[in-house]
């Protein structure tokens, strides 16, 4: 049973489409992340969701929505794509508690062609 | 606010070598400090965490860390290198009374020769 699940795994699309990227955790938790690998391995984050409400709104061009429907799911909207946007993007859950330690989901390989 | 600083980009090892990877962050309050491994092609893993206690904490697959707060640091090490630890290595720090923002360094390539 996958705690953290991200679909889809691989995304190759053209500029300028509108993608969908789903995420959903069994954990419990209250706590949703969506992270941005680069091509150097730097992971940026780009939102936290708690509970449904958005968090953390890093300086992330407002091409990109998050979209929280209940706390088990985070889903991040990206409109018009840009190349820059190639990148694995991993989403992550975490519980508020003594030690907020975040488990990932297997990451969405995005590439804009 | 907090921020991680890993000094060590790419560091090349023979098996049975000892590691040390330096993890430093910023943030003078409480913290939670975590160390992850991404194996290639694959997700982030918790190799081990520290909230509080002890500031020797040990972890999976022989790596442990050492919380030294004098000196904002969060050192990982293990004794003997395995090739099957060639992986990325992300250090990471949660201020639990700020945000819940979990930051990640920038990350130590860690590549063992067999």
């Amino acid at each position: 049973d996958t705690a953290v699940s991200q679909t889809p795994k691989y995304l190759v699309t053209q500029m300028g489409n509108d993608k969908s990227i789903k995420c959903e955790q069994n954990l419990g938790h209250d706590t949703m992340y969506w992270y941005k690998q680069d091509s150097k391995k730097f992971l940026k984050i780009m939102f936290s969701y708690n509970n449904k409400e958005l968090i953390i709104n890093e300086t992330v061009p407002n091409r990109f929505s998050p979209k929280s429907p209940d706390k088990a799911h985070l889903n991040l909207h990206i409109n018009s794509l840009e190349l820059g946007d190639s990148a694995v993007y991993f989403c992550a859950s975490s519980q508020v508690g003594r030690a907020r330690e975040a488990f990932f989901g297997q990451g969405t390989r995005l590439t804009v062609v | 606010a907090q921020s991680v600083s890993q000094h060590n980009h790419h560091v090349i090892l023979s098996e049975a070598a000892s590691l040390e990877l330096g993890c430093n962050y910023s943030y003078g309050g409480t913290v939670n400090l975590f160390w992850y491994v991404q194996y290639p092609g694959q997700h982030l893993q918790l190799l081990l965490k520290y909230f509080s206690g002890d500031p020797l904490v040990k972890g999976i697959k022989g790596f442990e860390a050492e919380f030294i707060k004098s000196k904002f640091s969060f050192n990982l090490r293990k004794p003997s290198v395995q090739w099957s630890d060639t992986a990325e290595y992300f250090c990471a720090v949660n201020a639990p009374h700020l945000d819940d923002k979990i930051i990640f360094g920038k990350g130590t390539r860690l590549h063992i020769l067999p």
